[in-house]
């Protein structure tokens, strides 16, 4: 089974700070991808990576940056948290393009 | 911009009916479609994909692909209490792309 792992479950941090998502998986997938999640708007994507260093951006990209050093490891930074991005955060990987995405647990994240 | 609706709900049945949830997209080339599970506060897990015209079963699950009619459905029998939960539908975001297009869900209940 693919496991998708998310640093955190829920992570409570303040306006103005530097905030580190990190996301792991074990199947050697070349495709990952971070989302939001909000009631009443679904998933949004907020950038997503087909390799290592490589990257692009989703619908949202505004206030977040990411990296991919290595190919199991996608990371999601708000540069300076902000109180609308408080939301659950969604990591996905996959391999193939017809292939399924695998979701972590997620990590509902609050800005005060 | 690749589109796949999907009637928000929420979705009554009683336990033990059928559940028809259904999904519409778009993209004509789309040629792969997910099915995920959501329950409140969890992350989407995967339960059915096709790729074929016709019918798939999986258990109580089927999803069932009409490409001429650009629709794709799951049918969920015998419906439990546990079956509550957002069902999700993805497709493709476009011919050779990675992402997926997730529609906002459908939340369904399964009365007691």
């Amino acid at each position: 089974d693919v496991k998708v792992t998310q640093s955190s479950r829920y992570l409570v941090k303040r306006t103005g700070e530097k905030v580190f998502l990190e996301c792991v998986q074990d199947m050697d997938h070349e495709n990952m991808f971070w989302y939001r999640q909000d009631p009443g708007l679904g998933l949004r994507l907020i950038y997503f990576s087909y390799d290592v260093k490589m990257k692009e951006k989703g619908d949202i990209p505004e206030g977040y940056s990411v990296s991919r050093e290595k190919k199991e490891r996608f990371s999601l930074i708000l540069e300076s948290a902000s109180t609308n991005q408080t939301s659950m955060y969604l990591c996905a990987s996959k391999q193939g393009y017809n292939q399924p995405q695998h979701f972590g647990d997620g990590t509902r994240l609050s800005i005060l | 911009q690749k589109e796949v609706e999907q009637n928000s709900g929420p979705l009554s049945v009683p336990e033990g009916a059928i559940a028809s949830l259904n999904c519409t997209y778009s993209d004509r080339g789309s040629q792969s479609f997910f099915w995920y599970r959501q329950y409140s506060g969890k992350s989407p897990e995967l339960i059915m994909f096709i790729y074929s015209n016709g019918d798939k079963e999986d258990g109580r699950f089927t999803a069932q692909l009409n490409k001429a009619s650009q629709y794709v459905s799951l049918l969920i029998r015998d419906s439990q209490p546990s079956d509550s939960a957002t069902y999700l539908c993805a497709a493709p975001s476009g011919a050779g792309s990675y992402q997926l297009t997730f529609g906002k869900g459908t939340k369904l209940s399964v009365i007691p």
